[in-house]
């Protein structure tokens, strides 16, 4: 079955320290892999994604590559700000695009 | 473009009551979905809609909760009678077949006392 499975959080950083948010998948087939943020109070926004193996998503300096080897899609950015304190999901949709499998969410708090 | 809308964004209601949240999908968008979110169980699928038809409703936690969606713009997520274990925020979210990307609406923060 399809399923994700992402790092337990939460995460706390300094400004400008460097993110990675790790993400592994389950699935049969290819996949689109997807990261979705949730600011405190708001709904999930789609922060980036990736349609195929080896495709690299980014926004807002957040990049993740699609890795097909080894079932993986983390998020990374390089120099963190205290906006970005959210929480941020890991999510995979099936072949037809109607069935959305997300991760547990993983808590980052940037303190300045 | 407007996103998912839905209402109300926040209702506190007593036990027992009944307890209707509102979703307008994005124009266009033919699948939706009501997700609930809780601390304890996280981010979970309730039942989604292609064209108007329910389409899997295996989340639905138990009798008292139903959902509807009579026509393309417009879901209802009903609760009859609430308990207090009910409380967490419900999303509704669509998206275009093919698209394959979920849209969220801002959420509805139910409160059972």
């Amino acid at each position: 079955g399809n399923s994700v499975t992402q790092m337990e959080g939460p995460v706390t950083l300094s400004e400008e320290a460097f993110l990675t948010i790790n993400c592994t998948y389950t699935a049969t087939g290819y996949p689109s892999l997807f990261w979705y943020v949730q600011y405190p109070g708001e709904g999930l926004q789609l922060l980036l994604k990736a349609t195929k193996a080896d495709d690299k998503g980014s926004n807002k300096g957040f990049e993740a590559t699609y890795r097909k080897e080894t079932t993986s899609f983390h998020l990374e950015k390089g120099s963190v700000q205290v906006s970005d304190s959210a929480v941020y999901f890991c999510a995979l949709s099936s072949l037809t695009g109607n069935q959305f499998y997300f991760g547990t969410g993983t808590s980052l708090t940037v303190i300045p | 473009d407007a996103g998912v809308i839905q209402s109300p964004r926040h209702e506190v209601t007593e036990m027992g009551q009944e307890v209707t949240l509102r979703c307008k999908p994005i124009s266009g968008h033919d699948y939706l979905f009501w997700y609930r979110q809780t601390m304890m169980r996280g981010l979970e699928l309730l039942i989604y809609f292609n064209n108007n038809v329910p389409i899997d409703d295996s989340g639905m936690p138990e009798d008292r909760f139903s959902a509807k969606m009579p026509n393309a713009s417009f879901s209802t997520l009903k609760i009859q009678p609430s308990e207090p274990r009910d409380s967490a925020v419900y999303f509704c979210a669509s998206s275009l077949a093919g698209g394959n990307t979920i849209y969220f609406g801002e959420g509805s923060w139910l409160t059972v006392v």
